[in-house]
């Protein structure tokens, strides 16, 4: 079964400061992976997306990697600002329209 | 840009009502979905269609059906609303197979079901 795991569930980190997301997956095949922004009460967005080939992609201070062999991504948020209060959701496509979607890692930016 | 509506934001409906939940995409997209987001469960895929009055049922398809009679618009219906179909629901559509597309999602429609 394709499964999408994420950690931590959720963070609190400080304005300004860095912070890290994991994503595991045993998608198979393999297509790409998509990390998505998900505001409180809002659809998501996406930020990212990478295929097999490609071991990172960045957008403004939002760099993702992916590491297809041990099959893992990680998000990395640099400089943290209180709008990046959010669900990041990682999304992993086996090549059609059956999506696996992680659970969301939960991110609180505090003054 | 593309852009995804939603009918609703927020509904309230009675169990037993019969509920319809609409969807317009203005890019000309062949592919359409629903999903449902839960709390801890992430989200989960009720049906897709990929062509006009084409639909194909996804992981979670019990008690919902769909009409898709243009190409810009997905409806989702409840035949009989039932408690355990409070939710969110996501309309989202892409310009091909989303294993190589881009999904762009709605705001979504936080359904009460009483």
């Amino acid at each position: 079964k394709n499964q999408v795991e994420q950690s931590p569930q959720s963070l609190i980190i400080l304005e300004g400061k860095n912070c890290t997301l994991q994503c595991n997956y045993t998608v198979s095949p393999f297509s790409n992976l998509r990390w998505y922004k998900q505001d409180t009460g809002r659809g998501p967005v996406s930020l990212t997306i990478m295929t097999f080939s490609e071991n990172t992609k960045s957008n403004g201070r939002y760099t993702a990697t992916l590491d297809a062999d041990t099959k893992q991504s990680s998000l990395h948020i640099t400089a943290s600002q209180l709008s990046d209060s959010a669900s990041y959701i990682c999304v992993v496509s086996p090549g059609n329209n059956r999506l696996a979607f992680g659970k969301g890692n939960q991110v609180v930016v505090i003054p | 840009d593309v852009k995804v509506t939603q009918s609703s934001r927020y509904l309230v409906k009675r169990t037993g009502e019969k509920v319809f939940l609409e969807c317009v995409q203005d890019m000309d997209h062949e592919n359409m979905f629903w999903y449902r987001q839960d709390p801890g469960l992430g989200l989960r895929l009720i049906y897709f269609s990929y062509d006009v009055k084409m639909k194909e049922k996804g992981d979670i398809p019990e008690g919902y059906s769909v009409s898709r009679e243009k190409k810009e618009r997905f409806s989702l219906i409840l035949e009989s609303a039932s408690t355990n179909q409070t939710s969110m629901y996501l309309c989202a559509s892409s310009l091909g197979a989303s294993g190589f597309y881009e999904q762009y999602f709605g705001p979504g429609t936080r359904l009460t079901v009483t």
